[in-house]
């Protein structure tokens, strides 16, 4: 079962930042939080990942909080080809365990 | 830098026929994973496999399906005797097993049965 809790659906419009939460209570602490988004009939894309600290990438910016109990996923200037269902998992980084994916946020980019 | 490649990428079966699916990880990649998407559904774990080595299939039915991962080739999911029920996307992704262990998947291979 997926450890982590994330709003079913969300709309933003195009060009402002889309802000995707994610809640984690149960995190362990040797997990770290990934982010990965299915575009419409496509593989998943991995997107970003951190333990504790801010991270940003050329893709998005994931913002954790102090507890690490949550976590926000950042997409700072939302187009339309960022329409897809994102999904926020909790897994530990230096292992090989499996991804276990929940239901995920999808996300709309309005025009 | 290829990534992961899986062939074909639709695959028509009528019921009762065997379904063989390939999936070449990203160059340096020795873990693969298999993941399944029915339609409507979320994705979930089927296989994990190393070189010659099944090392989690939790997520693999009983019965009909079986995964390989040669030391040389593709690794291959085969599905033998198709229901309507197998009908679903089936992804596959490549980890490097070592430092940052991040998953990079495959564009799928939708498999239909008629």
């Amino acid at each position: 079962d997926a450890k982590t809790t994330q709003p079913p659906s969300m709309d933003c419009a195009e060009g402002r930042a889309a802000n995707l939460p994610c809640n984690h209570s149960t995190i362990s602490g040797n997990e770290y939080v990934y982010w990965y988004r299915q575009i419409h009939s496509q593989g998943p894309q991995y997107i970003i990942h951190g333990l504790k600290n801010n991270e940003t990438n050329e893709m998005a910016s994931l913002i954790i909080t102090e507890d690490r109990k949550s976590s926000t996923l950042i997409l700072p200037h939302a187009t339309l080809r960022d329409t897809a269902v994102y999904y926020c998992i909790v897994r530990p980084l230096f292992g090989n365990e499996k991804l276990t994916f929940g239901t995920g946020t999808r996300l709309t980019i309005i025009p | 830098n290829a990534g992961v490649m899986q062939n074909p990428r639709h695959l028509v079966r009528r019921r009762g026929q065997e379904a063989r699916l390939r999936c070449s990880p990203m160059k340096g990649h020795s873990h693969v994973y298999w993941y399944r998407q029915l339609p409507e559904e979320g994705l979930k774990f089927m296989v994990y496999l190393q070189k010659e080595n099944i090392i989690d299939e939790s997520g693999m039915p009983k019965e009909r399906f079986s995964a390989e991962f040669p030391k040389e080739g593709p690794s291959i999911l085969r599905i033998q005797q198709v229901v309507r029920g197998d009908s679903a996307a089936y992804f596959c992704a490549s980890s490097p097993g070592q430092a940052e262990n991040i998953q990079y998947f495959g564009a799928g291979t939708r498999l239909s049965v008629l």
